[in-house]
């Protein structure tokens, strides 16, 4: 079936650098999305990207869609001890399952 | 609304035991979804329904049941538990492979 990949698995900043986390899929997606999951809490959607070569900002988040409809970015600029937490991406496999890539793990040093 | 509620959030069972984790949402969804989180490993979907009355396999779905009798519970069940299904179990509903919101899990230790 549908993988979905994200790197890196873990990624340690110090407070005030940028972050990046990349999702890759096997197969075109018809859509990608972005959660994130506070220490001890669950998944919180963030956003969906549906457009080839899509790019949507949050704040400090910006979240690209890539042209081939097959990876996905997410970048944080200039990291705060609030965005610590798991990120996760996720894509449809077939027509009824999320599938979610094994998710970036941001620490920050304050 | 309460969003997606998930019951207990913690539960020790003794390998062989069986347990209902129970999943109710209020947001009139019709996608619902069980998800188990492993270090390392993110988030495996067990199983999913569609509406009421509809069920499917995910990924890992051996040693789970589910059914999904009304659009709001959809209940996992563990028919007789083992060390490898010591993990946290998440529910989420929404809109079929669009947003999902979960619920606050639950973390189950099988010993």
């Amino acid at each position: 079936g549908q993988q979905v990949m994200q790197i890196p698995q873990y990624q340690h900043v110090q407070e005030g650098e940028d972050f990046t986390t990349y999702c890759n899929s096997s197969t075109t997606l018809s859509n990608i999305q972005w959660y994130k999951q506070r220490p001890g809490g669950h998944p919180v959607f963030l956003i969906q990207l549906v457009k080839s070569g899509e790019v949507k900002k949050q704040k400090r988040l910006t979240f690209q869609f890539g042209e081939a409809k097959k990876n996905s970015s997410l970048h944080i600029t200039a990291t705060q001890t609030t965005d610590v937490g798991t990120y996760f991406c996720a894509g449809p496999e077939g027509a009824q399952k999320l599938v979610f890539g094994q998710g970036t793990r941001l620490t920050i040093n304050p | 609304n309460a969003g997606v509620t998930q019951t207990p959030k913690f539960q020790v069972l003794k390998t062989g035991q069986s347990m209902t984790l129970q999943c109710a949402q209020d947001m009139n969804h019709e996608y619902m979804s069980w998800y188990r989180q492993d270090p390392g490993m993110g988030l495996r979907l067990i199983h999913y329904s569609v509406g009421a009355g509809i069920t499917d396999q995910g990924e890992v779905p051996n040693g789970y049941n589910v059914s999904r009798s009304t659009t709001e519970d959809f209940p996992l069940r563990l028919l007789s538990a083992a060390p490898s299904q010591t993990s946290v179990y998440f529910c989420a509903s929404g809109v079929r492979l669009g947003e999902q919101y979960f619920g606050p899990g639950t973390r189950l230790t099988v010993t």
